[in-house]
């Protein structure tokens, strides 16, 4: 079955630089993927969407890829600031009409100013 | 505003209790999931429905039952048979289809069980 690996459990990166998170899949390539931010004790909020066929999307400071032949995603913060700190979570529809949506375990980032 | 209500946000129960966790949503989409995330880790795939009357299992459906009646409510029972239910449940929706874009979560609901 489908499975999705999100490397580093926490990440700590100085104000200013770039933070960078990997995510990782299993079997066939999903349609999309998905990364998601999440707070302490809230719900994930949606960020960005990245389909088979892109190999990038940008969003203000975001920027995902998704590379098919790895079977990776990278998720990118820009010029990071302390706000972005929090668990990123990444998802994807592990069955093939995409209704099963399962999420990697999560990096939790820490920006130190 | 639309969204999705989760309640209650916090619930204490004595072991071997049944217990009904609520979700409502009023976005009008066709699918809803719930999902178990327990202290540090990411969100495992309990049920979710595509439609009405209609509903899979997930990853860890053992000890844990759904409903689904009506299309703005999907609860989930944590049933006696579930070994270890103490943990923040996350109910979500999204439009059905294959190419439907995010899920919506709601604010979650932290059972402990005593």
């Amino acid at each position: 079955s489908q499975k999705i690996e999100q490397n580093s459990e926490a990440l700590n990166i100085q104000e200013g630089k770039t933070a960078t998170l990997t995510c990782n899949y299993t079997n066939y390539s999903p349609a999309y993927l998905q990364w998601y931010r999440q707070d302490p004790g809230r719900g994930p909020v949606f960020l960005l969407l990245i389909r088979e066929n892109e190999k990038e999307k940008r969003k203000e400071r975001l920027k995902v890829t998704f590379d098919t032949t790895l079977k990776q995603s990278l998720f990118h913060i820009t010029a990071s600031q302390p706000a972005d700190s929090a668990t990123y979570l990444c998802a994807l529809a592990s069955d093939s009409s995409a209704s099963k949506i399962i999420f990697g375990s999560g990096t939790r980032l820490s920006i130190r100013p | 505003d639309g969204g999705i209500t989760q309640s209650p946000k916090y619930l204490f129960r004595k072991e071997g209790q049944n217990v009904t966790l609520s979700c409502e949503q009023n976005l009008n989409h066709d699918a809803m999931y719930w999902y178990r995330q327990d202290p540090g880790q990411g969100l495992r795939l309990i049920y979710y429905s595509q439609i009405v009357n209609d509903f899979q299992k997930g990853d860890i459906a053992e000890g844990y039952s759904v409903s689904r009646e009506k299309k703005e409510s999907f609860p989930l029972t944590v049933t006696s048979a579930q070994k270890n239910p103490t943990a923040f449940y996350l109910c979500a929706s999204r439009r059905a289809g294959q190419d439907t874009g995010e899920l919506f979560f709601g604010e979650g609901s932290r059972l402990t069980v005593l």
